[in-house]
């Protein structure tokens, strides 16, 4: 079963437009969740948690228990943004990774 | 600092060979993970090590991977017979202490080609 969702393999935007990275999860107990990105030749790094609940280079994600989402936002998007973007999901001990969305900020 | 190290880099093998992947993760780091990277995919845990215990190899295919992390630091991942679907990226990860929701640092991974 999926347990994580990123509906979008490919995300263009252009530099300075807003950009949000969906991410829904499928959990019924307390999810804690997580960004991670992967910049162009550079290792896969932690980007923020949802616990933290801190801006991590202008990004934000809110947990929504309700829709069961994590969405990944930023109000203006740079061209040093643009990487591969990855959802997780721990449920008790196991880590889950989306599938990833391909950010691309256009000059 | 190195940062999480793996070796090789890149490995092409015939089905049916063996291999074998190393991993030794940032120092006096306590937890170790294995993931499994197919093309256009998320990473997939294998295995996490507390020090030198195996906490979770649920996911592990034991008929054919073995992993093992003696002394509680540097860890092998092996394939033995592989198969043309065991073709992927393969990833470690260390993080300081234990728990799964600690952050984890990656190394550079191992691609594994399976002809």
């Amino acid at each position: 079963a999926q347990r994580v969702t990123q509906p979008e393999k490919l995300l263009s935007v252009f530099k300075g437009a807003p950009v949000e990275l969906k991410c829904n999860y499928s959990y019924s107990g307390s999810p804690e969740l997580f960004w991670y990105v992967q910049y162009s030749r550079q290792r896969l790094q932690l980007l923020l948690r949802h616990i933290s609940r801190e801006s991590i280079k202008g990004f934000t994600a809110d947990l929504n228990k309700g829709e069961t989402s994590f969405h990944l936002k930023k109000p203006f998007a740079q061209e040093e943004d643009s990487a591969m973007y990855y959802c997780a999901l721990v449920t008790g001990n196991q880590f889950y990774f989306g599938t990833g969305t391909s950010l691309t900020v256009i000059p | 600092e190195a940062g999480v190290v793996q070796s090789p880099r890149y490995k092409i093998i015939e089905k049916k060979q063996p291999v074998a992947f190393w991993c030794n993760p940032i120092s006096g780091h306590n937890t170790l993970y294995w993931y499994r990277q197919n093309l256009g995919q998320g990473p997939e845990l294998l295995i996490r090590y507390e020090n030198e215990e195996a906490v979770d190899d649920s996911q592990l295919p034991k008929d054919r991977f073995s992993a093992e992390r003696l002394k509680g630091v540097d860890s092998t991942l092996k394939i033995q017979p592989a198969e043309l679907g065991d073709s992927a990226v393969y990833l470690c990860a260390s993080s300081l202490v234990g728990g799964i929701t600690d952050t984890q640092y990656f190394g550079p991974g191992t691609r594994l080609t399976v002809l």
